[in-house]
């Protein structure tokens, strides 16, 4: 099965200052990557995600990056705020019999402190 | 308003008692899934269904069992065969088939402690 390695445990960063935190993935099958933001009491969110037909995806202040020949993949926020504090979760599924449906395996988190 | 409703938010429980987690969807999703957050340990699948009437072992089913009657409701009950059954737990949703994303959407799970 799928096995996502996720580094760093813990980042802290000045605000304004970028953040990146990096996933390793050993499924070569694997061909979608979301990343998810978790708030301290609240539920994951999705906030970007990529598939493996594209290196680069952003979206504003965030960017994802997906090397296939290596099985890596990294999230970098930019201009860092204090919401932006949060542990962040990446992600890698396949998508299986084409029916559009995937089943992810997650990596261990990452708690980013932005300090202001 | 749409979404997904957990109960309860916090339980706790007895050693040898079994407990059932609520899990109830108005997204029209097909598939729904259950997990198991730890501190450090991320999220692990426990138990997923595609389809009413469906379901699979996810990579920790041991001591959980699930059923799925309905396309709404996926209950989670942690049985006393779980031998670490003190976590958080997340029920997430999605849709399915062709022009689906991959997004999954969570509860705002329950919080289980064994006494």
């Amino acid at each position: 099965g799928e096995n996502v390695e996720q580094h760093p445990s813990t980042l802290s960063v000045q605000e304004g200052d970028s953040a990146v935190i990096k996933c390793t993935y050993s499924d070569s099958a694997s061909n979608y990557f979301p990343w998810y933001k978790q708030e301290l009491g609240k539920r994951p969110q999705l906030i970007i995600d990529i598939r493996s037909n594209v290196g680069e995806k952003k979206d504003q202040r965030i960017a994802v990056t997906l090397n296939k020949t290596a099985k890596h993949f990294s999230l970098h926020i930019t201009e860092t705020q204090p919401e932006d504090s949060a542990v962040y979760f990446c992600a890698a599924s396949s998508e299986y019999s084409g029916a559009g449906s995937y089943q992810l395996t997650f990596g261990k988190g990452t708690k980013l402190s932005v300090i202001p | 308003d749409g979404g997904i409703t957990q109960s309860p938010k916090y339980l706790f429980r007895k050693e040898g008692q079994n407990v059932t987690l609520s899990c109830e969807q108005n997204l029209n999703h097909d598939a729904m899934y259950w997990y198991r957050q730890d501190p450090g340990q991320g999220l692990r699948l426990i138990y997923y269904s595609q389809i009413v009437n469906d379901f699979q072992k996810g990579d920790i089913a041991e001591g959980y069992s699930v059923s799925r009657e309905k396309k709404e409701s996926f209950p989670l009950t942690v049985t006393s065969a779980q031998k670490n059954p003190t976590a958080f737990y997340l029920c997430a949703s999605s849709m399915s088939g062709r022009g689906y994303t991959g997004e999954l959407f969570f509860g705002e799970g329950s919080r289980l402690t064994v006494l």
